[in-house]
Formats: structure tokens, C-alpha cells, sequence
């Protein structure tokens, strides 16, 4: 399978404990985000990694919330001093570069890592 | 109030049946534009995209109209296997290299036997 992959698939931790998410693109993606969807919710944007760069952090990353691309392909998602309402599913999409000055490209997701804050 | 909104159903129709989903967005600036599928616990899969000259895929109709921020999808002759959630994505791209996807709350489909 040349997906997107995310582990693990689910956590259950307590409050106050620290969770760490990892995301592998599907190879040579050079672009990688980080979103968040709750229960009857659309997805919400979290980070945007081109290569290794970190170009962009939602207002919902909080100082708890970190996050790493350190040699430009697979990505970390780490959360400190986790708190009930970080209970969600945390989702990682990969795309290539855009074609072209004007072109979009489509983001694939990966299965998503489910988290339960107890 | 979201940039992207959507009537969040849930749709219950009969198989065959012809379905409407309709999606408004707030930012003007917003240039790109998209229906993703999303099954019970799954992740999100793009469905199609959207242009202002519509565009159809088989049994789905997508159209964007710009000059009322509003952007439809239309299933015909629906299946058992197109029960799902339908999330109504624009990007807004403020010349950034971010393309983030902005979601709206889906809409939930059932199709009935």
C-alpha cells in the first residue's frame, strides 16, 4: 500500500499525559498537513510542512502542541499535557507540488489517528 | 459564523432517488472549490472538484457559483453505496503557499433500500 500512513491508529491516554502521532506521506510528496476533525465536524486545519519547513500553524495549535518534519518526509505530531477536549481524530494529508503557478493539488489522507483523553 | 456552511441533514432518500446538496461559503478571496466523501470513520476522499462551468462525473453534478458563493452537488439514480458524508471544501489561498482545505460540517446521506 503507497498511502498515506498514520500510527497508531488509536490512542486512549489519561489527562496530563503526553501523546505523540506519526504521518507517512506517500513518497515524494514534498507537501504535508495535519488537521483535526471532532464528532459532526468538518476536518480543521492544524499545519502545513513543505520538505521540512513548517509554514504554517493554525491558531488551534496551542503551546502544547508540536509538531515536526525533520528531514522532509515523515512527520510528528506531538501533544503535551493532553486535556479531555483534545479528544478527536487527528488526520495527516500529503500532496505534491501544485501543477503549475495556478494548479491545486489534491491531498490524500491518511486513516487518521484516533485519540481519547480520559 | 464558518466560512463554509452546510446543511448537516441528515438525508434520507430511497434508492434511485435524485439528491441536492448545497454549500455557501463566506470569503469572496475563496478560489478553489471541492466535494469530499467521507465514510463512517474513515478519512476524507476527494469526490470531485468544482468549476464555474459545472462538471459531471457519472451520476454527480458539481456547480459553483460564484456570484452567490454557493456551490452544489447533485447525485442522481442514488445507490446503497453512496451513504457517506459530504463535505463541501474551498481553499482560500491569501498568495501563502498553504492550500489548506477548509471543511465545512458535511452533509450525512442515507440512502434507504
Amino acid at each position: 500500500d503507497t498511502g498515506v500512513s498514520q500510527d497508531p491508529r488509536h490512542k486512549i491516554t489519561k489527562r496530563g499525559q503526553n501523546v505523540t502521532f506519526r504521518c507517512d506521506p506517500i513518497s515524494e510528496h514534498n507537501r504535508l498537513y495535519w488537521y483535526r476533525q471532532t464528532l459532526g465536524q468538518g476536518p480543521e486545519f492544524l499545519t502545513y510542512f513543505q520538505n521540512e519547513a513548517q509554514l504554517e500553524k493554525s491558531r488551534l495549535l496551542s503551546d502544547r502542541f508540536s509538531a515536526e518534519r525533520p528531514k522532509g518526509s515523515f512527520s510528528t505530531l506531538e501533544i503535551q499535557r493532553t486535556e479531555q477536549g483534545d479528544s478527536a481524530m487527528y488526520l495527516c494529508a500529503s500532496s505534491p507540488p501544485p501543477p503549475g503557478l495556478a494548479g491545486v493539488e489534491t491531498q490524500y489522507f491518511g486513516p487518521g489517528t484516533r485519540l481519547l483523553v480520559l | 459564523r464558518k466560512e463554509v456552511e452546510q446543511d448537516p441533514g441528515p438525508f434520507n432518500v430511497p434508492e434511485g432517488a435524485t439528491v441536492a446538496f448545497n454549500c455557501t461559503y463566506s470569503n469572496s478571496a475563496s478560489q478553489s472549490f471541492f466535494w469530499y466523501r467521507q465514510d463512517c470513520r474513515k478519512e476524507p476522499k476527494l469526490l470531485m472538484s468544482v468549476y464555474s462551468s459545472g462538471n459531471e462525473d457519472g451520476r454527480f453534478t458539481a456547480q459553483l457559483n460564484r456570484a452567490s458563493q454557493y456551490i452544489s452537488l447533485l447525485i442522481r439514480d442514488s445507490k446503497l453505496s453512496d451513504s457517506a458524508t459530504y463535505l463541501c471544501v474551498v481553499i482560500t489561498n491569501y498568495g501563502g503557499a498553504t492550500n489548506k482545505l477548509i471543511f465545512g460540517t458535511g452533509t450525512l446521506l442515507a440512502v434507504q433500500p
